[in-house]
């Protein structure tokens, strides 16, 4: 079956400092990927996409490349924010399957 | 304002006492569904629902239901709640055509129920 497997958190970086967040996943057909962000006491929100190989999403300065051969999806920004502090969810969906979730990282950062 | 609203967002019960946790969305999404996060599981579907009166088990559907008899509403029913139902609970609702569409969702602000 399908998985998505994600750093485990948190990751307490200082503000300005650069992130990496990383998530590898497992599917046995073509899945999109996908970031999404909670932020405190909300929802969770899309953050970005990639619907094929090599495809890069990017949205709010932070970027994540579909590598098919290394089967991973990394999260990156390179200046990080406070207000970046958040849960991030690394998921895939594949045709005819529900949407799979990694189990989250917390990232917190300090002024 | 495209949106999922989920009520109540807080709820406290006891073993056994009937509760529902209502989600509409105002998108007209066929696709709509309910997951759990739990601490250290990320979030796992219960239920989802491709079209009204269309609806399918999730991951971990045991004790819950769920009914679609119009397109914007999707509740969550929990008969006779038990202790191991305390969770935050998110209703997420989305086009639903294709992969891509499929994993774009639009999630509720939550509802965090605690049985005691």
């Amino acid at each position: 079956g399908n998985s998505v497997t994600q750093m485990e958190g948190p990751v307490t970086l200082s503000e300005e400092a650069f992130l990496t967040i990383n998530c590898t996943y497992t599917a046995t057909g073509y899945p999109s990927l996908f970031w999404y962000v909670q932020y405190p006491g909300e929802g969770l929100q899309l953050l970005l996409k990639a619907t094929k190989a090599d495809d890069k999403g990017s949205n709010k300065g932070f970027e994540a490349t579909y590598r098919k051969e290394t089967t991973s999806f990394h999260l990156e920004k390179g200046s990080v924010q406070v207000s970046d502090s958040a849960v991030y969810f690394c998921a895939l969906s594949d045709i005819g399957r529900a949407l799979t979730f990694g189990s989250g990282t917390r990232l917190q950062v300090q002024p | 304002e495209a949106q999922v609203t989920q009520n109540p967002r807080y709820l406290i019960t006891v073993t056994g006492k009937k509760l529902t946790v209502t989600c509409s969305q105002n998108m007209n999404h066929e696709y709509m569904s309910w997951y759990r996060q739990d601490p250290g599981l990320g979030l796992r579907q219960i239920y989802y629902s491709m079209n009204v009166e269309v609806t399918d088990k999730g991951d971990v559907p045991e004790g819950y239901k769920v009914s679609r008899k119009e397109k914007r509403n999707f509740p969550l029913i929990l008969e006779s709640p038990s202790p191991n139902q305390t969770s935050l609970y998110f209703c997420a609702s989305s086009l639903g055509q294709g992969a891509r569409k499929a994993g774009e969702l639009f999630f509720g602000e939550g509802s965090r129920l605690t049985v005691l």
